[in-house]
Order: C-alpha cells, then structure tokens, then sequence
C-alpha cells in the first residue's frame, strides 16, 4: 500500500543551528501534508501544512517544502531552540472524496544541543 | 477553550481482557478520530466518527470498535486483549471529518497488556 516514510530517524543539532528534517512520500494522488510534532507525553501538535498546489510555505521559524517531482517534503527549523527536542512526523492525506484519511510517516527524532 | 480530555492516561491489562477508553473532544469539534501509536509502527490510524456515525476505519481486527455519543464524546474498546495491543491510543478532534492540520490530539492513554 502507499505510505509515508522519513530518510533520517533521528538528527541531532546544535543550538542556534537550522534544522531539516526530510519527508518521502509514496502516493503522487496526495494533495495537502502537515507536519506534527510531539513530544514526550503528549499528543501530537500541528505545526505547518502545505497544500499541492503550493511548493514552499512559511511559518513562524518553520518553513515546508514539497517537491512534487520527486514526492519530497521537508520541515526547515531557523534558529533551532531546546524546546524543539520532539518527534515530528509528516502526515499526507489523498485527493477526492469525503473520507480521506491521513497517512503518517514513522517520525524522525529531533534532539538540540545546548 | 478546553482541549481534548482522554481517560484513563494509563492503564495495565492482562491478555484476554477488554478495555474501554473515553476520549472527549474539544467543545464544538464534532469529528473524533482514534489512533495506535508504537515505536515500530508509527501512528496507525483506526476510526473516524461525525456525527455519531463511522466515517472511516483503518485496517485494524474487528475486536477494535468504537463508538461516538450525541455529545461527542467517544469511546473505543478493545476486546480479547493481546500483547501486540500494548500501545499509546491517541484521540483527535476536529470540527468535521477528513480537516488535517485542524485536529487536536489528546494527551493519550498509555495502554500496557501483560
């Protein structure tokens, strides 16, 4: 079946440093990804989402890439902080119909050094 | 606002057992989806409800169901317990079904099968 997988599944970085945490996906009839983050004990949280009529999208220290061509997205971190130290994972849902479900990647550990 | 409550946050079972878990949305969110979370496969997504209906369901055995109330609230059950079950459940609420990056997720309920 289609699924969604992450290159690294951890990545360790210095404090103050950018981030990139990578995002392959399968299904090219995808049309809208997000990415979450979690951490310890709690449930995941929304962090930017992207639809596929779009390639780059912006929040505040986090940007999104999708590259369609080669079914790649990417989570970018400016200025990573201690408190990003999370699992983020990168979810896609498929296009059409009203039961579209959201398929997740396995996570990719994020840890900051001080 | 109040985000999603789910009970009990932990729970320790032996194989054979049923187990009820409550999970209740945030008010006015009338869409509650149901997830397993374990390190090796990530998040797997189970149901779906609107409406006090189903809208969609994961490839889980039948002895995973659940249900959504008129207030809804929902539950889901697991019955006849196995090793495998041992998993962090998590509950998502969202204002209608298939919303993405609308879904707030629940701290949880860490489930032990021993």
């Amino acid at each position: 079946g289609e699924s969604v997988g992450l290159h690294l599944p951890t990545l360790s970085v210095q404090e103050g440093d950018n981030s990139i945490i990578n995002c392959a996906y399968s299904n090219s009839a995808s049309d809208y990804f997000i990415w979450y983050k979690q951490e310890s004990g709690k449930g995941p949280q929304f962090i930017i989402d992207i639809r596929s009529n779009m390639d780059k999208r912006q929040g505040q220290r986090v940007t999104v890439l999708l590259n369609k061509t080669v079914k790649h997205l990417s989570l970018q971190i400016a200025a990573t902080q201690p408190g990003d130290s999370a699992v983020y994972f990168c979810a896609e849902r498929e296009s059409g119909g009203n039961n579209r479900k959201l398929i997740w990647g396995l996570g990719t550990s994020l840890a900051v050094n001080p | 606002k109040a985000g999603v409550t789910q009970t009990p946050r932990y729970l320790i079972k032996t194989r054979g057992q049923q187990v009820t878990l409550s999970c209740s949305p945030i008010s006015g969110h009338r869409s509650v989806s149901w997830y397993q979370q374990t390190p090796g496969q990530g998040l797997q997504f189970l149901f779906e409800y609107f409406s006090e209906t189903q809208r969609n369901k994961g490839n889980f055995p039948g002895r995973f169901s659940g249900r959504q109330f008129s207030n809804s609230r929902s539950e889901m059950n697991v019955s006849t317990l196995e090793l495998g079950d041992s998993a962090l459940y998590l509950c998502a609420s969202s204002p209608y079904p298939g919303s993405g990056g609308e879904q707030y997720f629940g701290p949880g309920t860490r489930l032990t099968v021993t």
